[in-house]
């Protein structure tokens, strides 16, 4: 399976200020995905991070909150914009390995550990 | 919406006991189906995948579909102190395993 590395692995923040998280996968994958875990809940997904274009947001999640680049095969990057303390949670990336019915299966990097005061 | 349900446990076996963990999907068109666990402050680890109806083995770990009934499980056999853990159902309605929706996740405790 691809090997997945987050940056920061955790960080205290101050509300208002934004932070950046960083996604990077040792092999090409085609997608990649940033998820959101809130405390004592499960995983959900903010967007698909799409190399060359926009990502898709899924459906409470907009660009100017929680923009993403992606500007290669193996990197991404999700922004944390105007912080308040709702957005202290555990950021996923993840990635979707093989091809194909039956074949593909996500991956999840280390996660990073926010917490907004 | 398309939802994912699990119970939220704990739910609790001693050692060497089979542990039985369920989840229902709400949308029937659904073909991919994933398990996940989960250890306090790490992130989910990919256990099985299923397409199929019927049952898949891996080791001590077999899962079950049943799509008419829009229903998937996971039985550990020989449950271990380390599989205390919380586990993830993920269904992907896309057909694909590109965008998951996860359940609430079971919290498994394995008692000595």
């Amino acid at each position: 399976s691809a090997v997945i590395s987050q940056k920061p692995s955790r960080d205290i923040c101050q509300r208002g200020t934004s932070l950046t998280i960083q996604c990077q996968v040792d092999s090409q994958v085609t997608m990649m995905f940033w998820y959101r875990q809130q405390p004592g809940q499960s995983l959900t997904l903010i967007a698909t991070a799409n190399q060359g274009s926009e990502a898709t947001y899924e459906s409470g999640f907009v660009i100017d909150k929680f923009p993403i680049s992606r500007p290669n095969l193996t990197f991404s990057t999700l922004t944390v914009s105007n912080m308040s303390p709702e957005d202290s949670s555990i950021y996923l990336c993840s990635v979707v390995q093989g091809a194909g019915f039956g074949q593909e299966t996500q991956y999840f990097g280390p996660g990073t550990r926010l917490l907004v005061l | 919406q398309k939802e994912v349900e699990q119970n939220s446990g704990p739910l609790s076996v001693p050692e060497g006991a089979i542990a039985s963990l369920n989840c229902t999907y709400s949308d029937r068109v659904s073909q991919s189906f994933f398990w996940y666990r989960q250890y306090s402050g790490k992130s989910p680890e990919l256990i099985m995948s299923i397409y199929s109806n019927g049952d898949k083995e891996d080791g001590r770990f077999t899962a079950q579909l049943n799509k008419a009934s829009q229903y998937v499980s996971l039985l550990i056999r020989d449950s271990q102190p380390s599989d205390s853990a919380t586990y993830l159902c993920a269904v992907a309605f896309s057909g694909t395993a590109s965008k998951l929706t996860f359940g609430t996740g079971t919290r498994l405790q394995v008692t000595l």
